[in-house]
């Protein structure tokens, strides 16, 4: 069970770039990366995934170095809609979903 | 685009007492989630279904937890009897194989405070 290590919380600014790192020593193989986002009374929402490289849609750039140790969530000129908690996690994405730990998740704070 | 309706939003029982939610996906979808989420923690899995059997109730504790789907669609959790701890948001949530990606689609939730 691959578990993750993220800083509990992060502050920055509106129009900021907001880069929140994750940690994974224990990825596997076949292990994807899945970033998910969490407002205050609502369940969380799917934003990112990768493999490798680097990964982009339309709301954020996901950073794979080589060894998959860690990977970092980049979310480009932040507003305060994306006050919210952020959660890494790490596993097979369709066989074996069961096995992912949400953990604790970073909280961000954007502040105007 | 997959959906999860939840009932009720919020229930605010007695300890000892009994509780049960519901979870109704807006389209079919083989895989089938509960998680308990604690105040200032992340989700936690208490039980996986595939259409109507249990993939993983590993963490779910039984002797107060009973969770059960209906022909491979609606599903319910129960708690009895309730304890204090066990105050927290439940969430469903399905997971859509469609995109290859293997996202969980959430509902918004049931809130239970237990006193």
């Amino acid at each position: 069970l691959a578990k993750t290590t993220q800083p509990i919380s992060m502050d920055s600014y509106e129009g900021q770039e907001v880069n929140i790192t994750c940690s994974h020593n224990n990825i596997a193989t076949n292990d994807y990366i899945t970033w998910y986002q969490q407002f205050p009374s609502q369940g969380p929402r799917f934003i990112i995934q990768g493999y490798k490289t680097k990964v982009t849609n339309e709301v954020a750039s996901l950073f794979i170095p080589a060894d998959r140790k860690s990977s970092t969530l980049s979310l480009p000129r932040v507003s305060l809609s994306d006050t919210a908690v952020y959660y890494c996690l790490v596993g097979d994405p369709i066989y074996n979903f069961n096995k992912f730990y949400f953990g604790s998740g970073t909280k961000l704070n954007v502040k105007p | 685009e997959a959906g999860v309706a939840q009932s009720p939003r919020y229930k605010i029982i007695e300890k000892r007492q009994s509780v049960a939610f519901w979870c109704n996906p807006i389209s079919g979808h083989a895989t089938l989630y509960w998680y308990q989420q604690i105040l200032g923690q992340g989700p936690k899995l208490l039980i996986q279904f595939q259409n109507n059997g249990v993939v993983d109730d590993s963490q779910l504790p039984k002797d107060r937890f009973s969770a059960e789907r209906l022909k491979g669609v609606d599903s319910t959790l129960k708690i009895q009897p309730a304890k204090l701890e066990d105050s927290a948001v439940y969430l469903c949530a399905i997971r859509d194989r469609g995109r290859g990606t293997g996202e969980l689609f959430f509902g918004e939730g049931s809130r239970l405070t237990v006193l």
